[in-house]
């Protein structure tokens, strides 16, 4: 019963360093999205996925990249972090049912940027 | 203004009380309504859909006013496993995103 799986659990990256965090789900979900939380902001969409192949920008894309290249994996890449990122990044997959989108949580990454 | 609102708390409530939580909505052509539990450290989790009828799962209760824009959670005789933030969770139009709330913390004491 996996899910919906992130890698890596925590991060401590210096500034301008790079790295991407993977997204896998087993759901066979259509729909993935990335989202960071922070105190008293609640989740914020970095960037989503309707399909394989495909991508869109969310609330708060800048500073990051993705790319869905197979249906099962939606990776985030951070190109030059900067302490800013500094966050919990949530990654989801979901599918459309009586037209309601139904989203599943991984358990997070824990990133932190000095 | 955020297009999802809510009460940020916490309520701290004694165990067997019961307990309702508010949001409002901006965006009158939202199609779809949730709410989501999150523990703390831990991730989002599917509490409940609502339903424009007002839908019940055991102890929880959800409500959805579409005039009024505004969504409801209802929990009656709170249990300690009850402790959680819940997040109240509109679905766009074209049902492609969700946008969340921050968030209302609820702490239930012994």
């Amino acid at each position: 019963n996996a899910g919906v799986t992130q890698t890596p659990k925590f991060r401590v990256l210096k500034t301008g360093q790079s790295m991407t965090l993977l997204c896998a789900q087993d759901m066979n979900h259509e729909y993935m999205y990335w989202y960071r939380q922070d105190p008293g902001m609640g989740l914020r969409l970095i960037h989503y996925s309707v399909g394989e192949g495909t991508t869109a920008k969310g609330e708060v894309p800048d500073g990051y990249n993705v790319s869905r290249l197979k249906k099962q994996n939606f990776l985030l890449g951070l190109e030059s972090a900067a302490p800013s990122q500094t966050s919990v990044y949530f990654c989801a997959s979901s599918y459309l049912a009586e037209a309601k989108n139904i989203q599943y949580f991984g358990a997070g990454t824990r990133l932190s940027v000095l | 203004r955020k297009e999802v609102e809510q009460d940020p708390g916490p309520f701290n409530v004694p165990e067997g009380a019961t307990v309702a939580f508010n949001c409002t909505y901006s965006n009158s052509a939202s199609q779809s309504f949730f709410w989501y539990r999150q523990d703390c450290r831990k991730e989002p989790k599917l509490l409940m859909s609502v339903y424009s009828s007002g839908n019940e799962d055991g102890r929880f209760t959800a409500q959805l006013n579409r005039a009024s824009q505004y969504i409801s959670l209802l929990i009656r005789d709170s249990k300690l496993s009850d402790s959680a933030t819940y997040l109240c969770v509109v679905g766009t139009y074209n049902t492609d995103k969700l946008i969340f709330g921050t968030g209302t913390r609820l702490q239930v004491f012994p």
